[in-house]
């Protein structure tokens, strides 16, 4: 079964820092890797997606990177702002249909 | 309007009641989801279906039951709530199979059983 671990667990930090969030799987045998946010209330907002042929994919300020051989991705948020503060969850689709999440990273941005 | 909608978004019930959450779907997304989130556990599977006459149990499919009644709604239904049903419960949808689609999901229902 995949097992999905995000580190931290939690993180501050203030406006304007660059900040890695971790995430590691255990079956490598993957579709792709995908990067969500959520936010109280608003359900899950997709961020980026990572096909396992695909070594990393950026949009904006994020940048996520997915090592498959040895089961790690970091998500990269540049220039961090208040409205990044969400938690951020990593998930794995292993066979075309589910999704295997971690349990998350609760991010705060301060002013 | 939202693409996934579900109701109600927040419920109370008693132990051994039923209740029916409903998800609708203006995507024309075939596939849609059921998963439900714990505090310290993450999201988890409860069913899925591919289309209208597929459906299939996911991870923690015991003491759920599905309907797909059309292409855009797909309900969950707890037949006797237990007190550990007690849930964010979220629907899903994606398109299809293939290893660029994402899963678009509902703004979740918030379940207490008491």
């Amino acid at each position: 079964k995949q097992e999905v671990t995000q580190i931290p667990a939690a993180l501050s930090v203030p406006e304007g820092e660059n900040l890695v969030l971790n995430c590691s799987f255990t079956d490598s045998a993957i579709y792709n890797l995908q990067w969500f946010r959520q936010d109280p209330g608003k359900g899950l907002t997709s961020l980026l997606l990572i096909q396992s042929s695909q070594r990393e994919q950026t949009s904006g300020r994020l940048n996520a990177s997915l090592d498959k051989s040895s089961g790690r991705s970091t998500l990269y948020i540049a220039a961090s702002q208040p409205g990044d503060s969400a938690t951020y969850l990593c998930a794995v689709e292993n066979s075309g249909y589910a999704l295997n999440f971690g349990k998350g990273t609760s991010l705060l941005v301060t002013p | 309007d939202a693409d996934v909608t579900q109701t109600p978004r927040n419920r109370i019930t008693k132990t051994g009641k039923r209740i029916m959450l409903e998800c609708s779907q203006t995507k024309g997304h075939d596939r849609m989801y059921w998963y439900r989130q714990d505090p310290g556990l993450g999201l988890r599977l409860i069913y899925y279906s591919f289309d209208v006459k597929d459906i299939n149990k996911g991870e923690i499919s015991d003491g759920y039951s599905v309907s797909r009644q059309a292409q855009a709604k797909f309900s969950l239904s707890l037949e006797s709530a237990i007190p550990n049903q007690t849930a964010l419960y979220f629907c899903a949808t994606s398109e299809s199979g293939q290893a660029q689609e994402t899963q678009y999901f509902g703004p979740g229902t918030r379940l207490l059983v008491l």
